[in-house]
């Protein structure tokens, strides 16, 4: 079975604190993604990869970035954390669209 | 872009009844996706609809693709209380990104 990780499953920050969320996949995975998940809100994509070194915005990137060194890792950023970050960041992976997404356990980050 | 609707948003149901939850979307897509998440969990992938008229069933759940009307449903058959969780759908059009819709949170009552 595919694997994703998350590092963090809590994480409570401080406002402005630079704040790094890692994921890593084992699965040789062409494409990667970031979604924060909210009530009410659903899930909305942050930032996705298709490959080593290429990033897209998705729904909401303000505020964040990404990195992929790596194709088994892809590391969200929160450049300057505010309360208004506080959500379930889930990390997921996927080989093409046929086959879904696999998610990670996600991370519940609380900025104070 | 693509946008997605479920409904219900809240459903509750008793033992032994039948349900179906509703997953409309905007545009052209030919894929369809169920995921399950409990609470305080990840999502955990049900079913993958690759094409019009696809139907997939898993133990108490069916779910079926109408590319045509652009809608998914998911069926639920004689509920018991371990299907109590959020289900949400997501469509994708060409390329790899997923759209979801908000999620139905499924109770199943004794």
């Amino acid at each position: 079975d595919v694997k994703v990780t998350q590092s963090s499953r809590y994480l409570v920050k401080r406002t402005g604190e630079k704040v790094f969320l890692e994921c890593v996949q084992d699965m040789d995975h062409e494409n990667m993604f970031w979604y924060r998940q909210d009530p009410g809100l659903g899930l909305r994509l942050i930032y996705f990869s298709y490959d080593v070194k290429m990033k897209e915005k998705g729904d909401i990137p303000e505020g964040y970035s990404v990195s992929r060194e790596k194709k088994e890792r892809f590391s969200l950023i929160l450049e300057s954390a505010s309360t208004n970050q506080t959500s379930m960041y889930l990390c997921a992976s996927s080989l093409w669209s046929n086959y879904g997404y696999t998610f990670g356990s996600g991370t519940r980050l609380t900025v104070v | 872009e693509l946008k997605v609707e479920q409904n219900p948003l809240f459903l509750s149901m008793q033992e032994g009844k039948n349900y179906t939850i509703y997953c409309n979307y905007s545009t052209t897509s030919d894929r369809l996706y169920w995921y399950r998440q409990d609470p305080g969990k990840s999502l955990e992938s049900l079913f993958v609809l690759l094409s019009n008229g696809a139907v997939k069933q898993e133990g108490r759940l069916m779910a079926s693709l109408d590319t045509k009307a652009r809608l998914s449903t998911l069926h639920i058959t004689a509920a018991v209380h371990d299907l109590s969780a959020t289900y949400f759908c997501a469509a994708s059009n060409t390329g790899n990104q997923f759209y979801f819709g908000t999620g139905t949170s499924l109770t199943v009552i004794p």
